[in-house]
């Protein structure tokens, strides 16, 4: 059974940093490429990152270019997402994603498993 | 930058079909996958590559994209309650994954 676990959420400060963490098991991890999805309270999906099953593709949203990293550890089934010069607008659940093909930047990417999320809130 | 549009709402009676679309540009020249979310779980992803059903998803989910439109749909046919649900669809344009708005599907 695939399990996916984010963890690391919590409240910051504006301009502050914070570390999501993603704990994954029932599937050959580094066959797949990963990402991170957000849902701000009551609304609807976004896309954040996604990385490569090898990690030698990376892939941002705009709205998080230049302040967040996406990262992996095939040898620990984690997926990783640093998180930097946070805004009130990162508010939001953080859901890890499992896609369905190891390629970060396809046409066929989808995403067939997902955590229940970890949640993030910029506020002073 | 890229944009998928959804109807905020659709309702449809318990047994009847209802369609769920979603435009954008040129979307009939590439893949476009479906999920639904119920309030407070995780998104299911229900259709991927445009008709594909994952294992699990009952036959009632089906999807379809014109190939040379800017329209897909999610067609749910004999609805149930169960199916009450937030439905987004998705796609992949210049490197980024984009999402709809969200169709929030009520079965009255």
């Amino acid at each position: 059974e695939v399990q996916i676990v984010e963890s690391g959420g919590g409240l910051v400060q504006p301009g502050g940093s914070l570390r999501l963490s993603c704990a994954a098991s029932g599937f050959i991890f580094d066959d797949y490429a990963m990402n991170w999805v957000r849902q701000a309270p009551g609304k609807g999906l976004e896309w954040v990152s996604g990385i490569s099953w090898n990690s030698d593709s990376v892939a941002y949203a705009a709205s998080v270019k230049g302040r967040f990293t996406i990262s992996r550890d095939n040898a620990k089934n984690a997926l990783f997402l640093q998180m930097k010069s946070l805004r009130p607008e990162d508010t939001a659940r953080y859901f890890c994603a499992k896609s369905i093909v190891a390629a970060v930047t396809t046409r066929t990417t989808a995403f067939d498993s997902w955590g229940r999320g970890t949640l993030v809130t910029v506020s002073s | 930058s890229y944009e998928l549009t959804q109807p905020p709402s659709v309702s449809v009676s318990p047994g009847q079909t209802v369609n769920i679309f979603c435009s954008g540009h040129e979307l009939g020249e590439k893949y476009v996958c479906w999920y639904q979310q119920k309030p407070g779980q995780s998104p299911v992803l229900i259709i991927y590559e445009d008709r594909k059903r994952p294992s699990g998803i009952p036959e009632r989910f089906s999807g379809s994209n014109s190939n040379s439109g800017s329209t897909a749909t999610l067609t749910i046919t004999g609805t149930q309650a169960m199916d009450e649900a937030d439905y987004y669809c998705q796609a992949w344009d210049s490197g980024a994954v984009v999402f709809g708005g969200g169709t929030k599907l009520t079965v009255l």
